[in-house]
């Protein structure tokens, strides 16, 4: 389950600080956006979503911010645990369609 | 519980050796699709369907096909797979109608072809 995250960008912070995760996304028609976290061996699991009239929503210890000027997207997790290390992906969907457009992630490392 | 469930989860074969990838989802979704998942790439996908006898093809869908004879049940089916099909393959679904947007994984299944 490794093998897909060899090439990903990493993300190490400690124990209890806070974590950005960014993603630059490509479509400026896209409507609806979301991140996923994916643990080895695991499938895609859902964290947060934001739609394209919102800059910005919040969760349980995260909050996904959008800003369509640049076309850019954040992950930001509040004092992150060990639990939170993954790799951490975004999705966009074009509007109209049911295409999703995914990012490659980041690999986000908790270190003790 | 709600889930998408592939199988089989790892499996190694012989080029040409035609193998069929299962999956179910017990949410009754209209929509559901197939993507591969390799290093340095992001999901991409391979086929998707709409609802039951509606397919169509994604971005990488050569050597695949699918079929979708019932609403919960999508298999990929791979004729005559080669070395470079070798990957992560992950079914997805989500409901048809315009409220729901967010798509659900299965576990994946990991395929290697020698």
């Amino acid at each position: 389950g490794e093998s897909v995250g060899l090439h990903l960008p990493t993300l190490s912070v400690q124990e209890g600080d806070n974590s950005i995760i960014n993603c630059a996304y490509s479509n400026s028609a896209s409507d609806y956006f979301i991140w996923y976290k994916q643990e080895s061996g695991k499938g895609p699991q859902f964290i947060i979503d934001i739609r394209s009239n919102m800059d910005k929503r919040q969760g349980q210890r995260v909050t996904v911010l959008l800003n369509k000027t640049v076309k850019h997207l954040s992950l930001q997790i509040a004092a992150t645990q060990p639990g939170d290390s993954a790799v951490y992906f975004c999705a966009e969907k074009v509007r109209g369609t049911y295409k999703y457009i995914f990012g490659t992630g980041t690999r986000l490392k908790v270190l003790a | 519980e709600a889930q998408v469930t592939q199988n089989p989860r790892y499996l190694i074969t012989v080029t040409g050796k035609k193998l069929t990838v299962t999956c179910s989802q017990n949410m009754n979704h209209e929509y559901m699709s197939w993507y591969r998942q390799d290093p340095g790439l992001g999901l991409r996908q391979i086929y998707y369907s709409m609802n039951v006898e509606v397919t169509d093809k994604g971005d990488v869908p050569e050597g695949y096909k699918v079929s979708r004879k019932e609403k919960r049940n999508f298999p990929l089916i791979l004729e005559s797979p080669s070395p470079t099909q070798t990957s992560l393959y992950f079914c997805a679904s989500r409901t048809g109608d315009r409220g729901g947007n967010t798509i659900y994984f299965g576990e994946g299944s990991w395929l290697t072809v020698v």
